[in-house]
């Protein structure tokens, strides 16, 4: 069964508004998540990440949120730019208990349009 | 080179060939990773090395084998595969297998088995 979900494959914005990509956990035990971005023929790179002690990252553009009740975490992206028209991975792990391993979900294609 | 390195980017082999895949990392990390990418699922995790010691195998069927020489160099060496086997293999590396790191991933190499 697959502990991280991200149910909208595609996303369309206009360049200059807002992007949110959402992400759905189910294991209560994910303490570090992460957000990697991937265009094609090259492998996934790091975006933001974020512990389950905070609820709010941001880096420039980008800002990730939690809300660990609702086993529910978003990246924003404010504003949208054309090159950031990707595949955008959310990916979660069991920090606490020691290990690096990633779960990923499906990712969701995010187009910016000009 | 900077960063993950895999070879080949692209590789075409029947069920009865052998063949391996290539990882470098030029990061100075002491963990690698294999994972697995089949369309419209999300990336699977494969194995795990930490300073050369294998520490995760996923259940992993044996015509997967991994080897890994050293901390910069890991391979995956591929015999009587199957037409399900076909996917987009992903090598990523971390400063440790310790948690809360991110993975830095190589292009990956996508494989197509006839």
């Amino acid at each position: 069964d697959q502990q991280v979900k991200q149910n909208s494959p595609s996303l369309s914005v206009q360049e200059g508004r807002i992007s949110i990509l959402n992400c759905d956990y189910t294991n209560s035990m994910f303490d570090y998540f992460l957000w990697y971005k991937k265009y094609p023929a090259e492998g996934p790179t790091f975006l933001i990440s974020i512990s389950s002690i905070k609820d709010k990252n941001e880096d420039g553009r980008f800002t990730v949120f939690l809300n660990k009740s609702a086993k529910h975490l978003s990246l924003h992206i404010v504003p949208s730019q054309p090159g950031d028209s990707a595949v955008y991975f959310c990916a979660a792990s069991e920090g606490q208990t020691g290990a690096n391993n990633l779960f990923f979900g499906t990712g969701t294609r995010l187009t910016v349009i000009p | 080179e900077t960063g993950v390195t895999q070879t080949p980017r692209h590789l075409v082999m029947g069920m009865t060939n052998k063949k391996s895949l290539k990882c470098e990392q030029h990061l100075g990390h002491n963990a690698m990773y294999w994972y697995k990418q089949s369309a419209k699922k999300p990336l699977e995790l494969m194995f795990v090395y930490s300073l050369e010691e294998r520490v995760e195998n996923n259940s992993v069927p044996s015509r997967f084998s991994p080897e890994c020489p050293n901390s910069s160099h890991l391979f995956l060496h591929l015999h009587t595969l199957q037409p399900e086997d076909s996917a987009l293999y992903l090598c990523a590396s971390s400063p440790s297998g310790a948690s809360y790191n991110e993975q830095f991933f190589g292009p990956g190499t996508r494989l197509t088995v006839l």
